[in-house]
């Protein structure tokens, strides 16, 4: 069954430093991914997507996300986060075929100043 | 164009009472998913609608129902309410349906059930 883990509930960084928030998902054939933010009482927002092509993909708000098949990873990164970034990160894929479109249980960003 | 609406922003309902959530798509969007958030189970899916037609359904009981109007607007409806029907619904439209669709989501509507 297809399934998206990420590892880490809470992350906390110092304003400045970089981010990486992981996310991994089971499914055999290429998945569609998705990775969006949640502010506290929000809806989500969309940051960035991957469907196919370069492996590298840019999002809104200065974030990245790499699909790497080989570790059916599909992490989100950014340089410098701003306290502004403090919410809830969830990655999302789409399996190929279904209708179905699964999320991950959520990272928290915690950013000190 | 605007955002997904939905309505109303906050409800508060007892045991055993129904309730009607609302959602209007993005303009031209002609899907529309609902999702249901909770603390102890994350977002989860309950159905999918595109013209009309219910495309995908969770693992939800037959409580939860949708429907879908020839403008693309929404509604679920939970009937008999239970206090584990507390949640955030969420509601999510894009212009095609299936697994590639990007989604774009509403607010939310929080719905307390006491």
């Amino acid at each position: 069954a297809q399934s998206v883990t990420q590892p880490d509930i809470h992350i906390t960084v110092s304003e400045g430093a970089s981010l990486e928030l992981r996310c991994n998902y089971s499914y055999g054939a290429t998945p569609y991914l998705f990775w969006y933010v949640q502010s506290p009482g929000q809806g989500l927002q969309l940051l960035l997507k991957y469907f196919s092509g370069d492996t590298l993909v840019q999002g809104i708000k200065g974030f990245e996300a790499e699909f790497k098949r080989s570790q059916s990873s599909f992490n989100l990164r950014k340089p410098s986060v701003h306290w502004s970034d403090a919410a809830e990160y969830f990655c999302a894929v789409g399996a190929t075929g279904t209708y179905k479109y699964i999320f991950g249980t959520g990272t928290r960003l915690k950013v000190l100043a | 164009k605007a955002g997904v609406t939905q309505t109303p922003r906050y409800l508060i309902k007892t045991r055993g009472q129904q309730v009607t959530l609302s959602c209007s798509p993005i303009s031209g969007h002609r899907s529309v998913s609902w999702y249901q958030q909770t603390p102890g189970q994350g977002l989860q899916f309950l159905f999918e609608y595109f013209s009309e037609t219910q495309r995908n359904k969770g693992n939800f009981p037959g409580r939860f129902s949708g429907r879908q109007f020839s403008n693309s607007r929404s509604e679920m409806n939970v009937s008999t309410l239970e206090l584990g029907d507390s949640a955030l619904y969420l509601c999510a439209s894009s212009s095609t349906s299936g697994a590639s669709r990007t989604q774009y989501f509403g607010p939310g509507t929080r719905l307390t059930v006491l």
